[in-house]
């Protein structure tokens, strides 16, 4: 099984920055990996796939990189609305697997 | 637009069984995988199942935790998937979400979300 790490746990960022969030596969996932977001009290919604490609309506200030077992979501000018859990997910192998998530607080 | 509808969610005893159906509308059910995603109490998200779609033989997957006690099937004509979870233990207790499967190369990411349905299992 492919474990997903992400870190920090928890950011707190304020309005207009940006935001650096990391996530690490135990073994390498090529370019099989996710980012969604979840809004308090709401379901997850896909926001990359295949390291850095947008989903349908996601703004271009979230961007994804890396490669193999390291990757990044960035979120730039960070708005009140960005205040969410983020999962990243590798869709490399079975079982699929997310990360714990990170956690972004507006200031 | 991509609609999952998740339902049949409630409280049932350890052992009990539960059925879960996802509605779907805005796209074409018959080619796509369908899957089931997790999430307890306060916890984050674990992958349940996916089926896939028919040109790959309908064929499922599910996590070790679920493997054996649940079973994933589609009725294309009607475009929903269930969920069928037998001998439930409260750790099966979370929302479950119903997600289209989008593929990779072998696995699959989610887009198209359901809002979840919640599960209890307690005594």
């Amino acid at each position: 099984e492919i474990v997903m790490t992400q870190s920090p746990a928890t950011l707190s960022v304020s309005p207009g920055e940006s935001a650096t969030l990391s996530c690490r596969a135990s073994q390498t996932v090529d370019s099989y990996l996710a980012w969604y977001q979840q809004q308090p009290d709401q379901a997850p919604r896909l926001l990359i796939y295949g390291i850095s490609s947008r989903a349908t309506g996601i703004p271009a200030r979230f961007s994804g990189s890396g490669s193999g077992t390291e990757f990044t979501l960035t979120i730039s000018s960070l708005q009140s609305e960005d205040s969410a859990v983020y999962y990243c997910q590798q869709y490399h192998s079975w079982p699929l697997t997310f990360g714990g998530g990170t956690k972004v607080e507006i200031k | 637009e991509v609609q999952v509808a998740d339902s049949g969610g409630g409280l049932v005893q350890p052992g009990q069984s539960l059925r879960l159906p996802c509605t779907t509308s805005g796209f074409i059910f018959g080619d796509h995988a369908m899957a089931w995603v997790r999430q307890a109490p306060g916890k984050g998200l674990e992958w349940v199942s996916l089926i896939r779609n028919k040109d790959y033989g309908g064929t499922t997957e599910y996590a070790a935790s679920v493997k054996d006690r649940f079973t994933i099937s589609r009725d294309d004509s009607k475009s929903i998937a269930y969920l069928q979870m037998n001998s439930l233990k409260a750790e099966d207790t979370a929302v479950y979400y119903c997600v289209r499967g989008m593929p990779g190369v072998i696995g699959y990411y989610m887009d198209g979300w359901g809002k979840g349905t919640t599960v209890t299992v307690s005594s």
